[in-house]
């Protein structure tokens, strides 16, 4: 059981636009604490996607977003491309575990 | 450019020990706070153990707690994980991941990851 809740699964057809939401609490996301993003591709080790809630790094395209509000958080994928099927975790600090936590992750299938 | 190379994964009795390694490269390795992050076989990812930028300040997740030491050496380039008393559920890869800055903030975050070395608890 994660602390940060996301859906097991989305999935979407190229070129439309998906959404994966984050759900935490008063001691993560709802205390302040900014939420970061991960891609992880099958077979290889995640990578950084989204940093500070919604600011993408160098190099990420500008078709992935990201969003905070109360105690979620959302990443957005539009424009949907077949190498976008991957694993996308989210992550932020939760003060009662006093510890760096992860959501349970979510697959992402390109129909 | 920046890279992250684990090694010192392997099979392991229950209770043993094993010591990671993470080599780093392409940037200023001292002047950037270090993590170790586990995901098990087809779960999802979990931090294990962070450290500053001069050792100073160490924190560990509760479940490996008393059983893992991680200590870097900036000389080397390098950074540990000591994982003593391993038990079936430390079964995973062990990804080394350089931190957002020089001290271990909340705001921390994970980039970039080495390939990771599994480490497999079993008898």
């Amino acid at each position: 059981q994660s602390v940060l809740t996301q859906p097991p699964s989305v999935s979407g057809a190229p070129g439309q636009r998906v959404t994966i939401s984050c759900t935490g609490s008063s001691s993560n996301i709802g205390a302040g604490y900014d939420v970061h993003w991960y891609q992880q591709l099958p077979g290889t080790a995640p990578k950084f996607l989204i940093y500070g809630n919604s600011n993408r790094p160098s190099g990420v395209p500008d078709r992935f977003s990201g969003s905070k509000s109360g105690t979620s958080a959302s990443l957005a994928i539009t424009g949907l491309q077949a190498e976008d099927e991957a694993d996308y975790y989210c992550q932020s600090y939760d003060s009662s575990l006093s510890a760096w936590v992860f959501g349970g992750g979510t697959k992402l299938t390109v129909l | 450019e920046v890279q992250l190379v684990e090694s010192g994964g392997g099979l392991v009795k229950p209770g043993g020990s094993l010591r990671l390694s993470c080599a780093a490269s392409g940037f200023t390795f001292s002047s950037y706070s270090m993590n170790w992050v586990r995901q098990a076989p087809g779960k999802g990812l979990e931090w294990v153990s962070s450290i500053s930028s001069s050792s100073s300040y160490i924190y560990y997740a509760d479940s490996v707690k008393g059983r893992f030491t991680i200590s870097r050496d900036n000389a080397k380039n390098s950074l540990y994980l000591q994982m003593n008393s391993l038990r079936a559920e430390d079964t995973a890869v062990y990804y080394c991941a350089r931190g957002r800055t020089t001290v271990v903030v909340p705001a921390n975050w994970f980039d970039p990851w080495g390939q990771g070395t599994l480490v497999t608890v079993s008898s």
